[in-house]
């Protein structure tokens, strides 16, 4: 049972520009939603959360949108750099039960 | 703080071995998760020990697959009779508390190829 779906599985974008990555989840009892990004050859590293409370939460250069109704989370990287290409996951957590979405490859193109 | 270690990084097994895997969590974090990764998939939760307690365990946690974490600190998996279906990334992660706000810290994976 997929919760957690990133549709996209990869994303290029120009050094500069905005970078929206997106997620969708199914279960409504989420209450965190969590972005990892992932380099090769090392563990997912935790990014920015939001809490189903909120539906934006800002970090510096990136920003996460929380759509409830939806069902839905995006995250904005602006200005996107080539340091940020790596592999985004998705995650939604309820009580001790955290699920991933399958990643977006994010390409930054100098 | 070291972060989340792992070892080995990479293991290649004949099918029907058996391997074992450590991770060792940052000290102070109470809990530890293991996940398996495999190829295009995000990571899929296994089990997850609150100090020494082993809490939770998923249905992909076959009888095969055995995890321990004794007195509460490093955790080892092991897995009995490997399969091909067993080749994947295996990661751990620590945190302290549920942190859902800060998620968890994870190691770089033990990558197990069965042949």
């Amino acid at each position: 049972d997929q919760q957690v779906k990133q549709n996209s599985p990869s994303l290029s974008v120009q050094e500069g520009r905005i970078s929206i990555l997106n997620c969708d989840y199914t279960n409504s009892m989420f209450d965190y939603f969590l972005w990892y990004k992932k380099y090769p050859a090392e563990g997912p590293t935790f990014l920015i959360s939001i809490s189903s409370i909120k539906d934006k939460n800002e970090d510096g250069r990136f920003t996460v949108f929380l759509n409830k109704s939806a069902k839905h989370l995006s995250l904005h990287i602006v200005p996107s750099q080539p340091g940020d290409s790596a592999v985004y996951f998705c995650a939604a957590s309820v009580n001790n039960d955290m699920r991933f979405g399958a990643g977006t490859r994010l390409t930054v193109k100098p | 703080d070291t972060g989340v270690s792992q070892d080995p990084r990479h293991k290649i097994t004949k099918r029907g071995q058996n391997v074992t895997f450590r991770c060792d969590p940052i000290s102070e974090h109470n809990r530890l998760y293991w996940y398996r990764q495999t190829l295009g998939q995000g990571p899929e939760f296994l089990t997850y020990f609150q100090n020494e307690a082993q809490l939770e365990k998923s249905r992909l946690l076959s009888d095969r697959f055995s995890a321990e974490r004794p007195k509460g600190s490093f955790s080892t998996l092991e897995i009995q009779r490997t399969e091909q279906g067993d080749s994947a990334m295996y990661l751990c992660a620590s945190s302290l508390g549920r942190q859902a706000v800060y998620g968890y810290t994870f190691g770089s994976g033990t990558r197990l190829t069965v042949v």
